[in-house]
């Protein structure tokens, strides 16, 4: 079965600090795995993926992510958040192989305080 | 230009009513989904048509039923609506299953 956990619900950081976004995944085989971002009254916009190749994933936004697979985690990170970093992020994981279905994990707001 | 556009935005309806919500994605893509997005933010896939065949078909109540005209259109009709139907939905299309998903903005659903 697959599944995303993104253990924090709310994580708050200081205009200009780095951020870190949780995420950790359960599939079976190799996974794509991808970060969405919903800000309020919004669709869900697409910031970064991992398939195959570099660990370290660069997207939209300056946002990155490090897929590591010992630790079945892709956490989402920037190295200087911005106020208008402040949105949901969404976790979300699907198989190479087999069903289709996208699964999302509950979401974290982020908030950055100026 | 939009990319992946719903109509309505709002919709307040009654108790027991039928009411169809419509998507359509200029993106050229050959997959389209529908999702369900409750009060907690949690979001669940509750359909998907690939080359206008359905691919997906998540344990959603079959008073939900997708139809797509057309690749460019996928649109959800819910019949005898409940209360617990109300949330947001949204529409989202890739150009294969395996990549990117673009999102609409999302449809508010409220069942009186």
């Amino acid at each position: 079965a697959q599944s995303v956990a993104q253990p924090e619900d709310q994580v708050n950081v200081a205009e200009g600090n780095p951020l870190t976004v949780k995420c950790t995944y359960s599939v079976s085989g190799n996974p794509y795995l991808f970060w969405y971002v919903q800000y309020p009254n919004r669709g869900l916009q697409f910031l970064l993926k991992y398939i195959t190749g570099d660990n370290l994933v660069k997207g939209s936004y300056g946002f990155e992510a490090e897929f590591n697979k010992s630790q079945t985690s892709f956490h989402l990170k920037k190295p200087s958040a911005l106020v208008s970093d402040s949105a949901l992020y969404f976790c979300a994981v699907r198989a190479l192989t087999g069903a289709n279905n996208l699964f999302f994990g509950t979401g974290t707001r982020l908030t950055v305080i100026p | 230009d939009t990319a992946v556009s719903q109509t309505p935005k709002y919709l307040v309806t009654q108790m027991g009513n039928d009411k169809s919500i419509k998507c359509e994605q200029n993106l050229g893509h050959d997959t389209m989904y529908w999702y369900k997005q409750d009060s907690k933010k949690f979001l669940k896939i509750m359909f998907s048509y690939n080359n206008k065949e359905l691919i997906i078909n998540e344990t959603v109540p079959n008073r939900f039923s997708p139809k797509s005209p057309d690749k460019a259109h996928l649109n959800l009709h819910i019949n005898s609506l409940e209360l617990g139907d109300s949330a947001v939905y949204f529409c989202a299309s890739s150009q294969i299953p395996e990549s990117e998903q673009f999102f609409g903005p999302g449809t508010r659903l409220t069942v009186l």
